[in-house]
């Protein structure tokens, strides 16, 4: 079945380390988006891909990092410097025509700092 | 600037009652408009969407939305709830025209349903 997986599920970690993310997709889409979610404030988006080996910040960039090494996968790292990590965090595709198009949802991923 | 209001934080229905969610945009022109549904700790679905065309839009689940361009609005209805439509639903609008396909939501509105 074509989908999205996000792995792991659930991920700890303590202060001060960086934690990287997996998205995969095999929907054959051209481009991939992570998002993070807090209560009452919706989906904002971390970073955003249109083709391999290209990105694009979003909203809220700062202590995030991405690679885009294959159509298929968009890891998303955490780093030491994004003060405020533990969140639920959204990986999600779409084949943008001229204009925006359905995006696809992966289960997510709650990262939570101890 | 672009954004997406659901003024409804929160909303408790009936089983068996109508439902209708509201959702406001602000955007420099026409976009495209989606609705979504997420249950606690998943990820998110489409219901449906509005590209262009009927402005009365059918989706998933019994849903329905109209498009009012005079209003800005893109309301969700439903006219009978199920329990299991309890959830968090979110609009979004996107650019009929590059900005990458992204999507700007709202901040989402929860569904409580009592029986």
């Amino acid at each position: 079945d074509g989908g999205i997986t996000q792995s792991p599920k659930y991920l700890f970690r303590k202060e001060g380390q960086n934690v990287t993310l997996s998205c995969e997709q095999n929907l054959n889409h051209d481009a991939m988006y992570w998002y993070r979610q807090d209560p009452g404030q919706g989906l904002r988006l971390i970073y955003y891909s249109q083709i391999v080996n290209d990105f694009q910040k979003g909203d809220i960039a700062e202590g995030y990092s991405v690679s885009r090494e294959k159509k298929e996968s968009f890891p998303l790292t955490v780093t030491s410097a994004q003060k405020n990590p533990t969140a639920f965090y959204l990986c999600a595709s779409s084949t943008p025509g001229r204009g925006a198009d359905t995006q696809y949802f992966g289960p997510g991923t709650r990262l939570t700092v101890l | 600037a672009q954004s997406v209001t659901q003024p409804d934080i929160h909303i408790t229905v009936s089983e068996g009652a109508s439902l209708e969610l509201r959702c406001n945009y602000s955007y420099g022109a026409t976009p495209y408009l989606f609705w979504y549904v997420q249950s606690p700790g998943q990820g998110l679905q489409l219901l449906l969407k509005y590209f262009s065309g009927d402005t009365l839009v059918q989706g998933i689940k019994g849903f329905e939305a109209e498009f009012k361009r005079s209003q800005s609005s893109f309301n969700l209805r439903k006219p009978s709830v199920h329990w299991s439509d309890a959830a968090e639903y979110f609009c979004a609008v996107g650019a009929r025209y590059n900005q990458g396909g992204k999507l700007i939501f709202g901040q989402g509105t929860e569904l409580s349903v009592k029986p």
